[in-house]
């Protein structure tokens, strides 16, 4: 069955910097684009970004461009948020979710990974 | 990147029926037949129940439904139960190539 499972979270202080995983399994991970989805304490669902199959196409939130970048191993299944300059108000649960073969909505999504970001 | 418009809240009793609205804007809801809906119950993976306006993926119940008028879309919850008690959030493809959430709505059933 598909399963995605992040990691990496953890507490890190503004301006520094964590790279979040995301291991994927159970189906084939090449021929999906992936998402990043957060929730900051209290608030609702963001997307922040997505990364289509091939690697090559990525696209952000206006939050996170410039600081945030979204990479993917094929050869391992797995997908990596990697977070720069980080703010308070980037803590917040981390999720990523498979994207459908349409490219418009996610059915499959991990458990997601707590970052925190204080000094 | 605006979120899409949701209702902070809405309740029912157990067997009546409920609507959420989802309001944005021709950028987005309006532009595309691409709004789904997610469920979420805190600590746990968001639940996809409707995409593409109004299609149930396999395994939701059918008593939930979605549609959209212009920039709205809804999601109906009929004869609600106890376990509907959740967040709902909307989500949209954008014009410019970006994704966007509704700003969730949380239910209590009564």
């Amino acid at each position: 069955q598909v399963q995605l499972v992040e990691s990496g979270g953890g507490v890190v202080q503004p301006g520094r910097s964590l790279r979040l995983s995301c291991a994927a399994s159970g189906f084939s991970f090449s021929t999906h684009g992936m998402h990043w989805v957060r929730q900051a304490p209290g608030e609702g669902l963001q997307w922040v970004g997505v990364v289509r199959s091939d690697g090559n196409n990525k696209f952000y939130a206006d939050s996170v461009k410039g600081r945030f970048t979204i990479s993917r191993d094929n050869s391992k299944n797995i997908l990596y948020l990697q977070l720069n300059s980080l703010r308070v108000e980037d803590t917040a649960v981390y999720y990523c979710a498979r994207e459908d073969f349409s490219g418009y909505y996610s059915e499959y999504w991990g458990l997601g990974t707590l970052v925190t970001v204080s000094s | 990147q605006s979120a899409l418009t949701q209702p902070a809240s809405v309740s029912g009793s157990p067997g009546q029926s409920i609507t959420i609205s989802c309001t944005g804007t021709s950028g987005d809801v309006g532009g595309h037949n691409y709004v789904s809906w997610y469920q979420h119950h805190p600590g746990k993976a968001p639940k996809l129940i409707i995409y593409d306006v109004d299609n149930r993926p396999s395994g939701v119940s059918n008593r939930f439904s979605g549609s959209k008028s212009g920039n709205t879309a809804s999601l109906t919850i009929s004869g609600l139960q106890a376990e509907d008690e959740a967040d709902y959030y909307c989500y949209s493809y954008t014009d410019s190539i970006s994704y966007v959430f509704g700003t969730g709505t949380k239910v209590t059933v009564l």
